[in-house]
């Protein structure tokens, strides 16, 4: 497709299951970030990718978030033993790798909204 | 690190007024700076961004930022709001000396615009 696309776009969990969310970027982009957003906030970074690398996992907020992307395109957020705090909106953007030009534009899904009851 | 900081979690104006959504920065090197836009579940969409080739920057459906480094500031405008515009707005910040665009984003200012 055009754009990067997400799914599923809401998902409701009961406590202590686990759930997958997948991300399909723009093809070509070699970057791909996941971010988490709660109700009323910002975007906050969790994971960013390199082709299938995961270069940068510092804002994973527990063990229990696991993030891969075996192929260097489509990348899964995967979240064992959901908990209630988890509950909020996953983003996940792509972009060009960045070289000697000024950074370039992050392009953002639309979301998965995970509800944890 | 860097952080960003907007001023206002709600903004209110009528229909035809001045937009100004205010956004403040910290970081020891020089930043570039964005701002987005995110509509009613939707992904956000970049409206303009700083990369030190011009302070005054244009973006998108009118809208301008002003990089003002003493200020430390970058705040957003626009001439005359438009019932379109209502939305959530997002300054964010990355660094130079990262190989990546990590972007840290502000808590975001949710505008409304009155007929």
């Amino acid at each position: 497709g055009a754009g990067v696309s997400q799914s599923p776009r809401y998902k409701v969990a009961k406590r202590g299951q686990d759930v997958a969310l997948r991300c399909d970027p723009i093809s070509g982009h070699v970057s791909l970030f996941w971010y988490q957003q709660a109700l009323g906030q910002g975007p906050e970074f969790l994971t960013y990718f390199q082709n299938e690398a995961q270069l940068d996992k510092s804002g994973l907020p527990s063990d229990r978030f696991f993030a891969e992307r075996p192929e260097g395109s489509v990348s899964t957020l995967k979240i064992q033993r959901t908990q209630q705090e988890d509950s909020a909106v996953y983003l996940c953007a792509s972009s060009v790798l960045r070289g000697l030009s000024p950074p370039g534009e992050l392009f953002f899904g639309e979301g998965s909204r995970l509800t944890v009851l | 690190a860097q952080s960003v900081t907007q001023l206002g979690s709600h903004v209110s104006v009528s229909e035809g007024a001045l937009v100004l959504l205010r956004c403040n920065y910290s970081s020891s090197v020089p930043p570039y700076l964005f701002w987005y836009v995110q509509y009613p579940n939707q992904g956000l969409q970049l409206l303009l961004k700083y990369t030190s080739a011009a302070t005054l920057v244009k973006g998108i459906n009118g809208f301008e930022a002003e990089f003002k480094k003493s200020e430390t500031s970058f705040h957003l405008t626009k001439p005359s709001a438009h019932m379109s515009d209502a939305a959530e707005y997002f300054c964010a910040v990355t660094l130079e000396k990262t190989s990546y665009d990590k972007v840290i984003f502000g808590p975001g200012t949710s505008l409304s615009v009155i007929p």
